[in-house]
């Protein structure tokens, strides 16, 4: 059962545009949601993070909207560059505990 | 700044052999996470260390152990392998289990 869905499956965006992906969880124990970007054949990297006690969290050019009532949260990226062409997966964690990943997002920025 | 390290970075075998994977934490982290990723999926965990003790297991086969040893590298133990054993292997380390964790950037296990 996949803990942490994740939409879309890609996306496609012209350079400078915004990337919005989206993930949804239903375990109201996750308490760390982390976004990992991975490059083929490259282990995943951490972009940004959040803590349910905080709606929104920014880092540059990436933002993570919070919305802990509706159990969801997202990553927009701005001002879209033809280098973030990655997937992009977000993730749940509670605790110390493992982390559960969403099915990723293969994000295409076209120049 | 010292990343985690993992061997080999490509690794061969045939449908029944067995294989060793090793992952080199970060300097002074005591936890190890093995991640298994299959094409075009997202990591899956399989078992972790903490403190050179099992903590969390996860979807991890039967034919399949692990360890930390007392420098806290790990190493993944896989035997009998099968075709769909083939997959890229993370290990991500944190300190103080709970912080953020820091991922190797794979062996990629190709059982032919």
């Amino acid at each position: 059962q996949q803990q942490v869905k994740q939409s879309p499956q890609s996306l496609i965006v012209q350079k400078g545009g915004i990337s919005i992906i989206n993930c949804a969880y239903e375990n109201t124990a996750f308490d760390y949601f982390p976004w990992y970007q991975q490059f083929p054949g490259k282990g995943p990297a951490l972009l940004i993070a959040i803590r349910p006690d905080v709606s929104e969290k920014k880092e540059g050019r990436f933002t993570i909207s919070f919305n802990k009532s509706a159990k969801q949260f997202s990553l927009h990226i701005m001002d879209s560059q033809p280098g973030d062409s990655a997937t992009y997966f977000c993730a749940a964690r509670r605790g110390a505990n493992n982390l559960f990943f969403g099915t990723g997002t293969r994000l295409t920025v076209i120049p | 700044a010292a990343g985690v390290i993992q061997s080999p970075r490509h690794l061969i075998k045939e449908k029944r052999e067995t294989a060793t994977l090793k992952c080199y934490p970060i300097p002074r982290h005591d936890t190890v996470y093995w991640y298994q990723q299959g094409p075009g999926q997202d990591p899956q965990f399989l078992i972790s260390f903490y403190e050179k003790m099992q903590s969390d297991k996860g979807s991890i086969p039967d034919r399949f152990s692990a360890q930390q040893f007392s420098d806290y590298h790990s190493e993944l133990n896989m035997s009998s392998l099968e075709l769909g054993d083939s997959a890229l292997y993370f290990c991500a380390s944190t300190h103080l289990a709970g912080n953020e964790q820091f991922f190797g950037p794979g062996t990629r296990l190709t059982v032919l």
